[in-house]
């Protein structure tokens, strides 16, 4: 149980364009999603916390309006980039909080590789 | 501000040694600790995690972590290694907040050689 998936795996784009990366808890409701961002032999980065039905919540550096963030229901969470450019290639990778007592356990999906060229 | 530090980035250890991977915090407060796994080419796996009571927890695989408090450390520890245990080890440590949000430490490379 508590399996969470991206799409797509990995993607390649023009400068400029906008990608859309999708996670979804396949078997549980997730009322929080967190999406990360993971450069090259680096560790996993916050970028924000997203509710379902209400506004992101982003950590500070990120900017929300490159970073499009939408929690439409409860097993599933889009991040896209608008604008896309190459500094904006990375591993991005979002979790989804499955309640365990007061706290929300964290389950990971396997990632999306954004190559923006 | 919390943060996680992982004082070795890169391990190199043969099959049967033991493993110890350091994991410190920054935080006064209460604290929920984890350590995650991401073999090569695979998503982040929860090896243990600690909420409260018996600071010595076991987790998947043959590995187990101690939490002291007084160190503000929470070491990852596996007697004997294999060379399916070569991957990359994440501390996180969640320091509460609205959202449990997680802050990791910046990983430690494992390589087990046969």
């Amino acid at each position: 149980g508590a399996v969470v998936s991206q799409h797509p795996s990995r993607v390649i784009c023009k400068s400029g364009t906008s990608v859309k990366i999708e996670c979804r808890s396949l078997d549980f409701q997730a009322t929080t999603m967190f999406w990360y961002r993971q450069f090259p032999k680096q560790s996993l980065m916050l970028m924000a916390t997203s509710n379902e039905g209400s506004k992101a919540t982003y950590e500070q550096g990120v900017e929300k309006d490159k970073f499009l963030i939408n929690h439409a229901s409860l097993t599933l969470s889009t991040l896209t980039v608008t604008s896309a450019h190459p500094e904006d290639s990375s591993f991005y990778i979002c979790s989804a909080g499955l309640e365990a007592g007061t706290y929300n356990e964290q389950f990971f999906g396997p990632g999306t590789r954004l190559t923006v060229l | 501000a919390q943060s996680v530090s992982q004082h070795n980035h890169h391990v190199i250890l043969s099959e049967a040694a033991s493993l110890e991977l350091g994991c410190n915090y920054s935080y006064g407060g209460t604290v929920n600790l984890f350590w995650y796994v991401q073999y090569p080419g695979q998503h982040l796996q929860l090896l243990l995690k600690y909420f409260s009571g018996d600071p010595l927890v076991k987790g998947i695989k043959g590995f187990e972590a101690e939490f002291i408090k007084s160190k503000f450390s929470f070491n990852l520890r596996k007697p004997s290694v294999q060379w399916s245990d070569t991957a990359e080890y994440f501390c996180a440590v969640n320091a509460g907040g609205g959202y449990n949000k997680l802050i990791f430490g910046a990983g430690t490379r494992l390589a087990v050689h046969p």
